[in-house]
């Protein structure tokens, strides 16, 4: 089993163009979630899903789109790039509302330029 | 608002010493609280899950303890090997089970 698998692992960006970050997931878990990890600021959670079809916020949420069209992908949209959003992109995952050891991908590291 | 702290933020010892790694935290009302080890330039590996029922757990030469009713967790870490040499985070979980806040991590270095 693979667990959590991020693509692409660097990327670099210009300042307004769009990009998408992939999660998949071969645990067979329901919740899925973004955070991004800054120095100083340790990680914060973007957005979140309970299932498939089901997403919200988190604590960082703009400038960023999610959706959950599968219980295995779960896709981070960033639509007009901003040096701001520079950082370092983990995707986790849990079993469910009751069991919520959380395993977390490898990483991709976003600059934008 | 949840806010997760955890001190020392660095530490370097000699290999063979026991460590215990603090993380304190503001809100009690937790789901459960997990421990984890990143490796520079790598993700996050889960090392201990304390639920919030529970009051301790093990893994070989890790053992985590959880004083919810204090906001207090420590990790203790036996017998320290360079190999240990880490960042170590401790995150909670909300009542709701869909966000973790974490803390700012601790450097461990361990010297042969």
């Amino acid at each position: 089993n693979a667990g959590v698998t991020q693509t692409p692992k660097f990327q670099v960006l210009k300042t307004g163009q769009s990009m998408t970050l992939q999660c998949a997931q071969d645990m067979n878990h329901e919740y899925m979630s973004w955070y991004r990890q800054d120095p100083g600021m340790g990680l914060r959670l973007i957005h979140y899903s309970v299932g498939a079809g089901i997403t919200d916020q988190g604590e960082v949420p703009n400038g960023y789109n999610v959706s959950r069209s599968t219980t295995e992908d779960f896709p981070l949209r960033l639509l007009s790039a901003a040096p701001s959003q520079t950082s370092v992109y983990f995707c986790a995952t849990t079993l469910d509302r009751d069991y919520t050891e959380a395993f977390f991908g490898q990483g991709t590291r976003l600059t934008v330029v | 608002k949840q806010e997760v702290t955890q001190i020392p933020a660095a530490l370097s010892v000699p290999e063979g010493e026991n460590l215990v790694l603090n993380c304190s935290f503001t809100d009690s009302a937790i789901y459960n609280l997990q421990w984890f080890r990143q490796d520079p330039g790598k993700g996050l590996t889960s090392l201990l899950l304390i639920q919030s029922s529970q009051r301790e757990q093990t893994s070989g030469r890790l053992n985590a303890s959880l004083d919810k009713s204090s906001g207090r967790s420590t990790l203790y870490i036996a017998a320290s090997q360079p190999g240990d040499s880490a960042t170590y985070l401790c995150a909670v979980f909300n009542n709701a089970g869909n966000m973790l806040t974490f803390g700012g991590g601790t450097r461990l270095m361990v010297k042969p």
